[in-house]
């Protein structure tokens, strides 16, 4: 069945940086935009960024533009989350995400089990 | 960005009896918002989409309504499983947005 899989979180200094991915399988990933959502601790949920299925369009949340990227790699179906100049408020599980369809879905039908980051000196 | 906002935050409800958990938006967003039950320790499980269309594998007791900016999310009979938070999100605009999400307790 669907799995998404992530990795890289871990503990980082503020104004480090980090890079997460989320290897995908069972779903033809090179057809689907995918997501990063965010949860930070006892929180509520925040989307944080969207990468088209050719990795030609990209959108992110305002809390976070211009210090992560979001990429792709289509032969290795793995999602990336580059993460610059951290801040604490950045602490968050985050979850890669799958939309329900390949074209204007934009709620998630499969999610990852997350992977927890921690901004702290 | 769309101000997506959920009540009550805590429901105490018990078990066999209905549940109506209510999300409202700043704006309108058409038919475009989604339901999601989160448990502790796990990710997120789309419940309704459209707003009115179950996911895969959702029981018939989860029902949703509403368009424009109010939508309600209702659990016919309540089993002990149903017990967890609750997060509407709009995908009408960017940046999509979530509520701040409804905690369903048992009474």
């Amino acid at each position: 069945q669907v799995q998404l899989v992530e990795s890289g979180g871990g503990v980082v200094q503020p104004g480090r940086s980090l890079r997460l991915s989320c290897a995908a399988s069972a779903f033809p990933f090179s057809s689907y935009g995918m997501h990063w959502v965010r949860q930070a601790p006892g929180r509520g949920l925040e989307w944080v960024a969207l990468l088209s299925s050719d990795g030609t369009n990209k959108f992110y949340a305002d809390s976070v533009k211009g210090r992560f990227t979001i990429s792709r790699d289509n032969s290795k179906n793995t999602l990336y989350l580059q993460m610059n100049s951290l801040r604490a408020e950045d602490t968050a599980v985050y979850y890669c995400a799958k939309p329900l369809g390949m074209v204007r879905a934009y709620y998630f039908d499969y999610w990852g089990q997350g992977t927890l980051v921690t901004v702290s000196s | 960005e769309i101000v997506m906002t959920q009540s009550p935050a805590t429901l105490s409800v018990s078990p066999g009896e209905r549940a109506t958990l209510s999300c409202r938006a700043s704006q309108s967003v058409s038919s475009n918002l989604a339901w999601y039950q989160q448990k502790p320790g796990q990710a997120p499980r789309l419940l309704i989409y459209g707003p009115s269309t179950r996911a895969t594998g959702i029981p018939a007791r989860f029902s949703g309504r509403g368009s424009g900016t109010e939508f309600t999310l209702t659990i016919s009979s309540l089993q002990s499983e149903d017990f967890a938070v609750y997060y509407c999100q709009q995908y009408d605009n960017w940046p999509l947005t979530f509520g701040q999400g409804t905690k369903l307790e048992i009474k």
